[in-house]
């Protein structure tokens, strides 16, 4: 069965306090891994998409990275606007629970 | 449509009342999914299409719920005799392809008296 572990499942930063979100899995195939962020009272929104070993994408302070048994989500000199939870999911279908990043100024 | 819509945004029913949600995808999105949210948690998948066929349905949790995509396009996700437990919020997201990132609509919460 295909899981999804993320950790922590809170985190608090300081503005520009860079930091890590960790995404562990366990899936038979592994056809794509990815990250959403969600906001209070919204839907997730799409950020990344990793499909083997070793790729690397970034978005503005947002880099995903990923190894054969997880990925990272770093995150560099964060702002408050940051603060969300960030999802991570294996194939579309199964979904981790989510860090809820606060980043105070 | 420039985004994943879903209606009506707020439903509230009776115990053993049948309820039906609404999604409209992204128009040149081939792939469409349901999925169950509780509070603080992530979705849970509850069924996808690729166009008109359901290929995987697993996780509905009974045969109350049942979902269609008549034309490839809308789809709706229909709870009979809707129970307490089924209070929760229902969010559709679609894609280009079952290998793509997924774009979500706003959600329906439902709850059920």
């Amino acid at each position: 069965e295909d899981q999804v572990t993320q950790s922590p499942e809170a985190l608090r930063l300081q503005e520009g306090e860079s930091s890590s979100l960790n995404c562990s899995y366990t899936v038979s195939g592994l056809r794509g891994l990815f990250w959403y962020r969600q906001d209070p009272g919204k839907g997730p929104e799409f950020l990344f998409t990793l499909y083997s070993a070793g790729e690397e994408k970034e978005k503005e302070r947002l880099k995903a990275t990923l190894t054969k048994k997880e990925s990272f989500l770093h995150i560099t000199a964060p702002k408050p606007e940051d603060s969300a939870t960030y999802l991570c999911a294996v194939h579309p279908l199964v979904f981790g629970k989510g860090t809820r990043l606060s980043v105070i100024a | 449509g420039a985004g994943v819509s879903q209606s009506p945004r707020y439903k509230v029913t009776k115990r053993g009342q049948d309820v039906t949600l609404r999604c409209d995808p992204i128009s040149s999105h081939a792939t469409l999914y349901w999925y169950q949210q509780a509070l603080g948690q992530g979705p849970e998948f509850l069924t996808y299409f690729n166009y008109e066929a359901q290929p995987d349905k697993s996780g509905l949790p009974s045969d109350r719920f049942s979902a269609e995509r008549p034309e490839g396009s809308i789809s709706t996700l229909t709870i009979q005799r809707t129970e307490q437990r089924d209070s929760a919020m229902y969010r559709c997201a679609s894609s280009l392809s079952t290998s793509g990132g997924q774009f979500f609509g706003p959600g329906t919460r439902l709850t059920v008296l």
